[in-house]
This record gives structure tokens, sequence and C-alpha cells, in this order.
């Protein structure tokens, strides 16, 4: 079966750094997302890592070690707009023919003043 | 600015009565997806097409959902008959799958809100 992990709910500061962990057990691996929902919209794409390592984009970083099925997602100089669910997936087919996702439960991330 | 439409955005109907959802991907986009979002389930995949073909409805209740692709443009997905544990937002997304060497991201449209009383 395929399984994802993440924190259900995390709270910090304006202008802090959070972290926000996913960790997979799935029968393959060809690439792990994240994805920000704010309440009540559609997810929309953070970032992509298919090698291990760190993935940098402005405020966001992902780090991806595919022997530890770990991810994280990095939010430095947090903004009130940054509360939302973040959500990991990884696409699990070994030979990419079907290209789809799996899903985590998400992250509910608050951010206050 | 290439989007993923859907609808209708909202509806409520009554139990037993037939649904019907609507989703156009993204043009030049080859796969398509039909996803149920609840707060209980999370995001759960319940069909997914790529270049029209049926790829997998394993997610899907087999008895009163179907999903279709008549055309590259449109994407439904039907419950008959809905019941009220139906209730949910219901996303459809779009990407271009296996491009430049890589999965590529899904494209989601906005959602339809169902609530079946």
């Amino acid at each position: 079966g395929q399984n994802i992990d993440q924190p259900t709910e995390m709270t910090a500061t304006e202008g802090a750094i959070v972290q926000i962990n996913c960790t997979y057990q799935t029968s393959g691996f060809n690439g792990l997302f994240w994805y920000q929902q704010h309440a009540g919209e559609a997810p929309t794409f953070l970032s992509y890592n298919v090698l291990d390592g760190l993935e940098e984009k402005g405020r966001f970083s992902s780090f991806l070690s595919r022997s530890k099925g770990y991810s994280y997602l990095l939010l430095k100089e947090l903004q009130m707009k940054d509360s939302a669910s973040y959500l990991c997936a990884v696409s699990p087919d070994r030979d990419n023919y079907g290209q789809n996702f799996v899903f985590g439960p998400g992250t509910r991330l608050s951010v206050l003043p | 600015d290439a989007r993923v439409t859907q609808t209708p955005r909202h509806k409520v109907t009554e139990m037993g009565q037939e649904v019907t959802m609507r989703c156009q991907p993204i043009l030049g986009h080859n796969t398509v997806f039909w996803y149920r979002q609840t707060m209980m389930q999370g995001l759960e995949l319940l069909a997914y097409f790529r270049n029209r073909a049926p790829l997998d409805d394993s997610g899907m209740p087999k008895d009163r959902f179907s999903a279709e692709m008549p055309d590259a443009t449109l994407a439904t997905l039907k419950i008959q008959p809905s019941e009220p544990r139906d209730s949910a937002v219901y996303f459809c997304a779009s990407g271009p799958g296996l491009a430049g060497g890589r999965i590529n991201e899904q494209f989601f449209g906005p959602g339809t809100r169902l609530t079946v009383l």
C-alpha cells in the first residue's frame, strides 16, 4: 500500500522559520511534490524534488532524502498569508506509466502575529 | 493564463438525485484527475485519465460513480444516485504528465462543493 504521514497542525509566529515534515512509504518513487491550500481554495503547486537534496525557491525550500523516505518543506520569514494547509504528494509508479499522485493528509499551519 | 475550470462551483441536491460535474482541463495537458476532499479523509484520488483513456478508477465507488472524457476538452464525473455521504469538494486536476524527462505537477481546478441532503 501507499502511506504518507505529516503532522496534523503546526503554529508559528510571523517572521519565524517553520519546517513541515513528510514521511512516505510507497510502492515506487518518481518524485515528491508540495502543495499549498488556503481554506476554501484549490491546492497550488509549491515545489518538486526527485533527487536527494535541497531545492530553494524564494522563501520556500524543500528537502528530500529518498533512502529515508523523508522530505520537509521549510518556510522562512513567515507571513500571515502563509496560514494554510500544506500537502505532501508522491508519484509512486515505478515505470512512470500512471503518473498519478498519492497525497498526504496535509499539515494545517497557523501563523500568529 | 491557462486554468482548469469546473462547473458547477456549488451544488445542493437531495438524496437519490443524479449529479454531474464537469471539468475543462488545460489545453495540451494529457492527464486528467478527479479527487474528492473531506475533512476526515483528506484528498482522495477517484479516477484518472491519460490521453482520454481511463487508467485507474479503483478509488471510485463503481455502483454509483462514473467518470468519462468524451473529448480532450471535457471530463465528467457523475454520481447516480447521490447519497449524503457523497457531500464533499470534488476537484479536477490536469497535468502534462511525463514530459521533459520527469513527472510534472498537477494543476487543480477551483472545485465543486457538493451537498447532498
